[in-house]
């Protein structure tokens, strides 16, 4: 399979506990992007990459959230100190180019964090 | 802020139904505007989209949406939907001054009966 790929695809963690998900682009894809998405909403966007260059990075992404992408490749997003209204699906896209030049935006499965 | 409306929660259709779900945004600038589907147990998945031209665009598996400016509107239609069009719809919005980042609708969930 060669499309976005997210590690955990579940993850329980106790309030307070950290966690980190992992996302791997599809390969040619300079472009990565975190979204979040709880039941009944639609994807909320978090921050975007290009390369290893974070562009951008939302007000729903408060100092207790992390993403990096070292090397332009895969990404971490990393939860310190959940609490239980970070539990959601995240998840991760890629794209060649910006959206705006007609690149598809090609998401991966999601990862789901239940926080008790 | 842009933002993405669409009014149809869920909604249930026998087969060979047509199908018209509304989307409407708000944001004056230049748009670009997609609907993606989601099906039972997988990702989400592009169904088309618009960037400029021909207003009416056609997608995969017979969806088309129109791009009415005037309205703010990109309304997804398909004139005869079958059971396996079963999933989840959103629409999204993506602007010039914000590439990276597209805005989603809380999507429409959609039940085609056999």
């Amino acid at each position: 399979d060669t499309g976005v790929s997210q590690d955990p695809r579940h993850k329980i963690t106790k309030r307070g506990q950290n966690v980190t998900f992992r996302c791997d682009p599809i390969s040619e894809h300079n472009r990565l992007y975190w979204y979040r998405q709880t039941l009944g909403q639609g994807p909320e966007f978090l921050t975007y990459f290009q390369n290893e260059a974070q562009l951008e990075k939302s007000r729903l992404l408060s100092d207790r959230f992390s993403a990096e992408r070292p090397k332009g490749s895969f990404s971490t997003l990393e939860i310190q100190r959940t609490e239980q209204g970070d539990s959601a699906m995240y998840l991760c896209a890629s794209s060649t180019r910006q959206v705006l030049s007609g690149n598809t935006i090609y998401f991966g499965e999601g990862s789901w964090l239940t926080v008790v | 802020a842009q933002s993405v409306s669409q009014h149809n929660h869920h909604v249930i259709l026998s087969e060979a139904a047509s199908l018209e779900l509304g989307c409407n945004y708000s944001y004056g600038g230049t748009v670009n505007l997609f609907w993606y589907v989601q099906y039972p147990g997988q990702h989400l998945q592009l169904l088309l989209k618009y960037f400029s031209g021909d207003p009416l665009v056609k997608g995969i598996k017979g969806f088309e949406a129109e791009f009415i400016k005037s309205k703010f509107s990109f309304n997804l239609r398909k004139p005869s939907v079958q059971w396996s069009d079963t999933a989840e719809y959103f629409c999204a919005v993506t602007h010039n001054t914000n590439a990276g980042k597209s805005t989603f609708g809380d999507g429409t969930t959609l039940t085609v009966k056999p």
